[in-house]
């Protein structure tokens, strides 16, 4: 059974350093094949994905926010980190981490297969 | 980088309609597009992936269709579990759509 739950400061002040931590269970991102990505959504507003990371370490990010985004893991605790860096209230979101499923065509197809309940982030002075 | 619009913002149906919702790419995705199902309390499923192909534990009155730039999720029978918002995103650089909240009329 895949689970995920993300966990987060709660509440930030602009200017900080925002740091997110997705543990996970039932896969192992050791594995080959295996990724987690980071989504978010800011209330009223869409789904925006942030990063992906994957089991030999490689990273993809959104290119619109590629400046202030680092995501990480922990394999052998089955964790996955996300920083954003320069929080502003527009960073003020519920944050999801996501399993990465993949699908082998022509090329790579990416989507995510099961998601962690959100964990909500306040910037706020 | 690629656009998903999608349509209605909001629809209102009856119990036991059948409701579609629209996405359209702003180019060729290959059929790389997926639903996704949130509910008011917060949690995402994945229901479609690969334009049709249907999430094991997704209810069957689900369906997707489409290719190209256009496609469409088809609820067969709307029951009051499916309120929700529902999105697209396409598979090549994650884009999601806006998002559908669909009411119960």
């Amino acid at each position: 059974q895949v689970t995920l739950k993300e966990s987060g400061p709660g509440i930030l002040q602009p200017s900080q350093t925002l740091s997110l931590t997705c543990t996970f269970s039932g896969f192992s991102l050791s594995t080959y094949g295996m990724g987690v990505g980071w989504i978010r959504q800011p209330s009223g507003k869409g789904l925006e994905w942030l990063a992906n990371i994957w089991w030999d370490d490689d990273k993809y990010y959104n290119p619109s926010l590629k400046n202030r985004l680092t995501i990480s893991k922990d394999t052998s605790n089955n964790q996955a980190f996300l920083k954003i860096t320069n929080v502003d209230t527009a960073d003020t979101a519920t944050y999801y981490c996501a399993r990465i499923a993949v699908m082998y065509t022509t090329d790579s197809y990416w989507y995510f297969d099961f998601w962690g309940p959100g964990t909500m982030v306040t910037v706020s002075s | 980088d690629i656009k998903m619009t999608q349509s209605p913002s909001s629809l209102s149906a009856s119990l036991g309609e059948r409701v579609t919702i629209s996405c359209r790419a702003s180019e060729n995705i290959n059929n790389y597009l997926s639903w996704y199902q949130k509910k008011e309390d917060g949690s995402v499923k994945l229901l479609i992936y690969h334009t049709s192909r249907l999430q094991p534990g997704a209810p069957s009155r689900f369906s997707g269709s489409g290719s190209g730039k256009d496609y469409s999720l088809t609820i067969s029978g709307l029951e009051s579990e499916d309120i929700a918002t529902y999105y697209c995103q396409q598979g090549y650089t994650l884009t999601f759509g806006s998002g559908t909240k669909l009411e119960i009329k």
